[in-house]
């Protein structure tokens, strides 16, 4: 069955940048009409969606974070990932991959701590 | 601020039925569908509700939902101890292009 795996680095530097990889495995991150997303959680709050990627790889950011945010795919990689630039303490939270569609499917999530 | 309004916090007895509520505008809920996530401590979310109403399959047909104009209910019936969790509801945005979620309402089973 589908499963997502992130990995990254566990700690950023403010003002770095914080890279992010989504491994699909049991599926192809090409299948079509599928999006994937990235979603995170700081700590002791809530859910916000960051942005999602279609297997074209057309791309859909929180406004908030655009001028900051890409999300890429690698098909032959079969992973899809995730650059935040310009890092601040806010930043600072659980890390989710997330789909396909819907987020039916999501990782186990990744810490990622923003500290000097 | 969360983009869809839920109550912070909701609870019950065993046995009760317990609703909670998700409200939007328009742009999202008025015009799409919404989905709803269960979260237990520690873990990642998982879909409960999909499309309104659907069940994935797994999930107990206590778990139902529910959408009028720009709003949409999670309803948990026959309420377990085992509930309790983070529910969460979330709906695309025409507007926006994006995502919205609620910002999450914690159950607690009394």
């Amino acid at each position: 069955q589908l499963q997502l795996q992130e990995s990254g680095p566990g700690l950023v530097k403010p003002s770095e940048t914080l890279s992010l990889t989504c491994s699909v495995s049991g599926g192809s991150v090409s299948s079509h009409s599928f999006y994937w997303g990235w979603i995170r959680q700081p700590p002791g709050k809530g859910l916000e969606w960051i942005g999602s990627i279609y297997y074209t790889g057309r791309t859909y950011y929180k406004p908030s974070l655009k001028s900051r945010l890409n999300i890429s795919v690698d098909t032959s990689k079969n992973h899809f990932s995730l650059r935040l630039t310009s890092v601040t303490a806010a930043d600072t939270a659980i890390y989710y991959c997330a789909g396909p569609g819907i987020f039916d499917i999501w990782g186990q999530g990744t810490m990622v701590t923003v500290s000097s | 601020q969360s983009e869809l309004t839920q109550p912070p916090s909701a609870s019950g007895t065993p046995g009760q039925r317990v609703t909670i509520s998700c409200s939007g505008d328009i742009s999202n809920i008025g015009s799409n569908t919404a989905n709803w996530y269960q979260q237990f401590p520690g873990t990642a979310p998982k879909l409960l509700i999909y499309s309104n109403n659907q069940r994935p399959s797994g999930v107990p047909e206590r778990f139902s939902g529910s959408k009028s104009g720009s709003a949409a209910s999670l309803a948990i019936s026959g309420l377990q101890s085992e509930d309790e969790a983070n529910y969460y509801c979330a709906a695309w945005d025409d507007s926006l292009n994006a995502w919205m979620f609620g910002g999450g309402t914690k159950l607690t089973v009394l």
